[in-house]
């Protein structure tokens, strides 16, 4: 069974461009979250998507933005970046709608910002 | 609000030694607890969770977490150190109680385990 795929797994941007990240859960999964991980801020929580509907929101500014699709897989975007954007940014998928489940995490899309 | 602690930034055991990673949350409700590992440069990876029943909570590659519900804590153990379990592991709550709609996951700030030869 694949795991969660991230694409792109590495990319590098100027201030004031903008970024979309793209995730594919595990076959099945139905709900998707992303998360910033920096040094200083550690594990980040930005969004969770439940069937194409947004559960839950960090707090992030308006900049950062998501959505999900019908066939689970979900996207982020970043615009205006700043230097302070630059991250790991993971993505996490599991079953959906029960909230034991654990969480299955792709290997990350690292951003940085010049 | 939920909350995860943990308080030790890095812990440096020896190869074979007993190790503990700290781990202390804060949840209105029943807390589902987790822990996670992240090796360099890779996503984090599921190791063991807490949901309800046996306090003692067995998970992946030898490691166990012990759930105190009055000292609001879930530590990780390992009895016998390897130098592969040098990484970065994380401890992450979920609120699965009454206070109201749904809860996201909250991670720690993440404990470096150097496991010295």
């Amino acid at each position: 069974k694949a795991g969660v795929t991230q694409t792109p797994r590495y990319l590098i941007k100027t201030r004031g461009q903008q970024v979309t990240l793209s995730c594919s859960p595990i076959s099945g999964h139905r709900s998707v979250s992303w998360y910033q991980q920096t040094p200083g801020q550690g594990l980040q929580f930005l969004f969770e998507y439940f069937s194409e509907t947004q559960r839950n929101k960090g707090n992030f500014p308006g900049r950062f933005s998501g959505r999900q699709f019908s066939n689970s897989r979900s996207e982020m975007n970043v615009s205006t970046l700043e230097l302070g954007d630059s991250a790991l940014y993971l993505c996490a998928s599991s079953l959906g709608q029960g909230i034991t489940g654990e969480l299955f995490f792709g290997e990350g899309s690292r951003l940085t910002v010049l | 609000a939920q909350s995860v602690a943990q308080p030790e930034d890095q812990v440096n055991v020896a190869e074979g030694n007993p190790l503990t990673v700290k781990c202390t949350y804060s949840v209105s409700g029943n807390p589902y607890l987790f822990w996670y590992v992240q090796y360099p440069n890779r996503g984090l990876q599921f190791l063991l969770k807490y949901i309800t029943g046996d306090n003692l909570v067995k998970g992946s590659y030898g490691f166990e977490a012990e759930f105190n519900k009055s000292q609001t804590s879930f530590h990780l153990k390992k009895p016998s150190a390897l130098v592969s379990d040098s990484a970065l592991y994380f401890c992450a709550v979920r609120d699965g109680g009454n206070s109201g709609g749904y809860q996201k996951v909250t991670f720690g700030t993440g404990t470096k385990l150097q496991v010295i030869p």
